[in-house]
């Protein structure tokens, strides 16, 4: 089965710093991964996506993610934190069907 | 551009009532739909899929079911709630098995 890990509940950044939200993945066959964020009491919105091609993959609010395959790993960064990037972060695999498994979710803490 | 949309934001239901929540999609044709539930604290497990109309494709065992009466509607009933009911239900929309788009949720307290 296709899933996702995300070992930090938290991740604490001060503005202006350079963030980073952790991620592994374990699946068979290529990895079709994918960030999302989620501020309080809203839906999910989506960030980026890794499907093929170039290992860096810009999204959205300055977000990028690098694909890293012999690690595994889809780490979320930014260059430079704002206080508003404050929010649950989901990194997410499609699995062999249309089903999306989610991560458990960090939350990012950008302190002014 | 597309949007998505559902209803009610929120929602306060006895133990033992019926349910019915709605998504409807707007500025696409025959998306695959979605139903996820977050519960307490973060996780978000999908309950129900939707490739068209009335075919409906079951997650996990419950006592809740959706339905797909019209191409970009989706609807998530249940005939009695349970506790383990509450909890934030999503709706989200993809083109085939790209992206899938979120709607804004449904909190729903069952007392």
């Amino acid at each position: 089965a296709q899933s996702v890990a995300q070992p930090e509940d938290q991740v604490n950044v001060a503005e202006g710093n350079p963030l980073t939200v952790k991620c592994t993945y374990s699946v068979s066959g290529n990895p079709y991964l994918f960030w999302y964020v989620q501020y309080p009491n809203r839906g999910l919105q989506f960030l980026l996506k890794y499907i093929t091609g170039d290992n860096l993959v810009k999204g959205s609010y300055g977000f990028e993610a690098e694909f890293n395959k012999s690690q595994t790993s889809f780490h979320l960064k930014k260059p430079s934190a704002l206080v508003s990037d404050s929010a649950l972060y989901f990194c997410a695999v499609r699995n062999s069907g249309y089903a999306l498994n989610f991560g458990k979710g960090t939350s990012l803490l950008v302190t002014p | 551009s597309q949007t998505i949309h559902q209803w009610p934001a929120t929602l306060v239901q006895p133990v033992g009532s019926p349910l019915s929540l709605e998504c409807t999609v707007e500025g696409t044709s025959n998306p695959n739909l979605y139903w996820y539930r977050q519960a307490a604290g973060r996780g978000l497990q999908l309950l129900f899929y939707s490739v068209g109309i009335g075919q409906i494709s079951s997650e996990v065992p419950q006592n809740l079911s959706a339905s797909r009466p019209q191409d970009r509607q989706f609807i998530l009933s249940s005939k009695k709630l349970l506790l383990s009911d509450s909890g934030f239900y999503l709706c989200a929309w993809s083109v085939g098995s790209d992206t899938q788009y979120f709607g804004p949720g449904t909190r729903l307290t069952v007392l």
